[in-house]
């Protein structure tokens, strides 16, 4: 069956480290998206794909940087880890379509000490 | 597993009863919506969709209602059970712009 997967489903690392979480889908879906997820805030856009080769900002983008080389992938990675950016991070994918159903990821729990 | 908040609207119910769960939107442009559902430790999952013209949309157990003169949305649990326990989140979205997300509300059945 087709899915989306993360990894890893917890990462714990230390200020200034870079890190790089992992997205992969199997639905051959265009379009990919970064999410973190904090209390009180629900879910915030960081950064999504509509192709390979495309990358765009979202609503939380600063301090992260995401490429897309295949269509399956879309790796984010935290280039200097900040406190501020220990949160639950879900990758989504959805069709190229007039509407845009997006399917998650289990997410990934990211701590930054 | 990943916790979705502790402070969020929390609407209680006993198990066999119906479930509203209400939603306010912000962008009368929107042109269509979502309700996904997130149980602790995943990631949140498709309920069912709602185009800006429709006024109504029915799946198994859950109904969809949208009124756009008041950008209102809510999500109808019918003989709602334990397993609906959940964050729910409505998703709004205009074409060429991203999908938007609510706070969410926590849906606790009592047994």
């Amino acid at each position: 069956d087709a899915e989306i997967t993360q990894s890893p489903r917890h990462k714990i690392t230390e200020t200034g480290r870079q890190v790089t979480l992992a997205c992969h889908q199997t639905w051959n879906h265009n379009n990919m998206f970064w999410y973190r997820q904090d209390l009180g805030h629900g879910l915030r856009l960081i950064h999504y794909s509509y192709g390979v080769h495309d990358t765009n900002k979202g609503e939380v983008s600063d301090g992260y940087s995401v490429s897309r080389s295949n269509t399956e992938d879309l790796p984010l990675t935290l280039e200097s880890a900040a406190s501020s950016q220990t949160s639950v991070y879900f990758c989504a994918s959805s069709e190229v379509a007039d509407t845009d159903t997006q399917y998650f990821g289990p997410g990934t729990r990211l701590t930054v000490l | 597993g990943e916790s979705v908040g502790l402070h969020l609207p929390t609407l209680s119910v006993q198990e066999g009863d119906n479930s509203i769960i209400n939603c306010a939107y912000s962008n009368s442009a929107s042109d269509y919506f979502i309700w996904y559902k997130q149980e602790s430790g995943k990631g949140p999952q498709f309920i069912i969709d709602i185009r800006s013209n429709m006024d109504k949309r029915q799946g198994q157990r859950v109904t969809v209602l949208l009124n756009k003169t008041v950008k209102h949305l809510s999500l109808q649990i019918a003989a709602t059970q334990p397993g609906d326990s959940a964050v729910y989140f409505c998703a709004e979205w205009e074409s060429g712009r991203a999908l938007t997300f609510g706070s969410g509300t926590r849906l606790q059945v009592q047994p």
